[in-house]
């Protein structure tokens, strides 16, 4: 079964920093990968789907990559604000037809 | 925008009660999950469908839930009876592609507190 770390659980930045947020996996044959975001009592809304060919992807100021090889994908948020506070999920999806969540990092960005 | 509709938002019921849940796809999404999402944990898959059929239900408790996609669009997902340990938030989610390819977009989920 897939296991899916995300480091770190909770981070606090000033408003205007960038910031990393990591995603591990333990199974490498991914058909792709997706990055979301979640509000407090609130679903996810997707910000970005990498597939497994690709290196990266580019939305804004977001910026995902991924490393299958490695099991490994980052989301870099440039110029953070305090709207971008929430906690952010990432999700393989494996040849099973699955997503498999970690347990997100929640963001909180101060003004 | 298109989006994936659920309801009811909330709901709060005695242990031993039937719950129901029901979600409306983004029109043409072929492919439909639910999740259920226990607090301060990722979402785990309870149930997949494409069109009509059930792909995955491997982790559905089949004593209690069962879900339902009869006309290929909206689907229903049921708890009978509820248990304490099935409060929760319940997701659902559809795709455009064949199961297992495409982005996955995410409804905004109905909240279970089992009393």
């Amino acid at each position: 079964k897939q296991e899916v770390t995300q480091i770190p659980a909770a981070l606090s930045v000033p408003e205007g920093e960038n910031l990393v947020l990591n995603c591990s996996f333990t199974d490498s044959a991914i058909y792709n990968l997706q990055w979301f975001r979640q509000d407090p009592g609130k679903g996810l809304t997707s910000l970005l789907l990498i597939q497994s060919s690709q290196r990266e992807q580019t939305s804004g100021r977001l910026n995902a990559s991924l490393d299958k090889s490695s099991g490994r994908s980052t989301l870099y948020i440039a110029a953070s604000q305090p709207g971008d506070s929430a906690t952010y999920l990432c999700a393989p999806q494996t040849g099973a037809n699955n997503l498999f969540f970690g347990t997100g990092t929640r963001l909180t960005v101060i003004p | 925008e298109a989006e994936v509709a659920q309801s009811p938002r909330y709901k709060i019921t005695e242990k031993s009660q039937a719950v129901a849940f029901w979600c409306d796809p983004i029109s043409g999404h072929a492919t439909l999950y639910w999740y259920r999402q226990i607090l301060g944990q990722g979402p785990e898959l309870l149930v997949q469908f494409q069109d009509e059929s059930v792909v995955d239900d491997s982790q559905l408790p089949k004593d209690r839930f069962s879900a339902e996609r009869l006309k290929g669009v909206d689907s229903t997902l049921k708890i009978q009876p509820a248990e304490l340990g099935d409060s929760a938030m319940y997701l659902c989610a559809s795709s455009l592609e064949l199961a297992g390819t495409g982005e996955l977009f995410f409804g905004e989920g109905s909240r279970l507190t089992v009393l």
